[in-house]
């Protein structure tokens, strides 16, 4: 099993880009979410989904969009990037509430 | 507003001695409780849990206790060695959270020879 996988590992948006950060489980974990980490913050959770075509927000979901077609897969969009989106994202996955969180190797996105 | 607050950046203890890291909490909903570790440029990876129903679980060197009362949790790692040196996130959530964790700030921990 390869857990939880994401893409790119590193990314340098200009501000006003839109990307994709992607995110898959192989675990058929039905809980996803997506967290940011930023110094002195802790991880922040950002969206997340109890299943396939269900999402809600998290903390801090403002400049994020998520879809969830598939059990597997889970997309963070950002639809127009600024500087404050510069963080080092985390995509986790889990199989219930009181199991541990499965975490992804994250990605470095620097937004200039 | 931080429910979940990890008070110490930054924690040095010396190999074989005891590592006691802090965590205090505010939501009182809060019934499930974790710590995670993190190494440089790795995900975060599961280290110990413990339910709201316990005061204590132990896990080989790793023992992390609950004073409800307190809303406080604390991790022992007993011996600690080289390899524990990283960041140690505590992590919350609430029966009715579907999952969703409250993080604290972590505690950098390192082991020194």
């Amino acid at each position: 099993n390869a857990g939880v996988t994401q893409t790119p590992k590193f990314q340098v948006l200009k501000t006003g880009q839109s990307m994709t950060l992607q995110c898959a489980q192989d675990m058929n974990h039905e809980y996803m979410s997506w967290y940011r980490q930023d110094p002195g913050m802790g991880l922040r959770l950002i969206h997340y989904s109890v299943g396939a075509g269900i999402t809600d927000q998290g903390e801090v979901p403002n400049g994020y969009n998520v879809s969830r077609s598939t059990t597997e897969d889970f997309p963070l969009r950002l639809l127009s990037a600024a500087p404050s989106q510069t963080s080092v994202y985390f995509c986790a996955s889990t199989a219930s509430s009181y199991n541990e969180q499965f975490f992804g190797p994250g990605t470095r996105l620097t937004v200039l | 507003d931080q429910q979940v607050k990890q008070n110490s950046p930054s924690l040095s203890v010396q190999e074989g001695r005891i590592s006691i890291l802090n965590c205090d909490y505010t939501n009182s909903m809060f019934d499930y409780f974790l710590w995670y570790k993190k190494y440089p440029a790795e995900g975060p990876t599961f280290l110990i849990s413990i339910s709201s129903i316990k005061d204590k679980n132990e896990d080989g060197r790793f023992t992390v206790f609950l004073n409800k009362s307190a809303k406080h949790l604390s991790l022992h790692i007993v011996p600690s060695q080289p390899g524990d040196s990283a960041v140690y996130f505590c992590a919350a959530s609430a029966t009715d959270s579907w999952g969703k964790l409250q993080f604290g700030a972590g505690t950098q921990v390192v082991v020194t020879p």
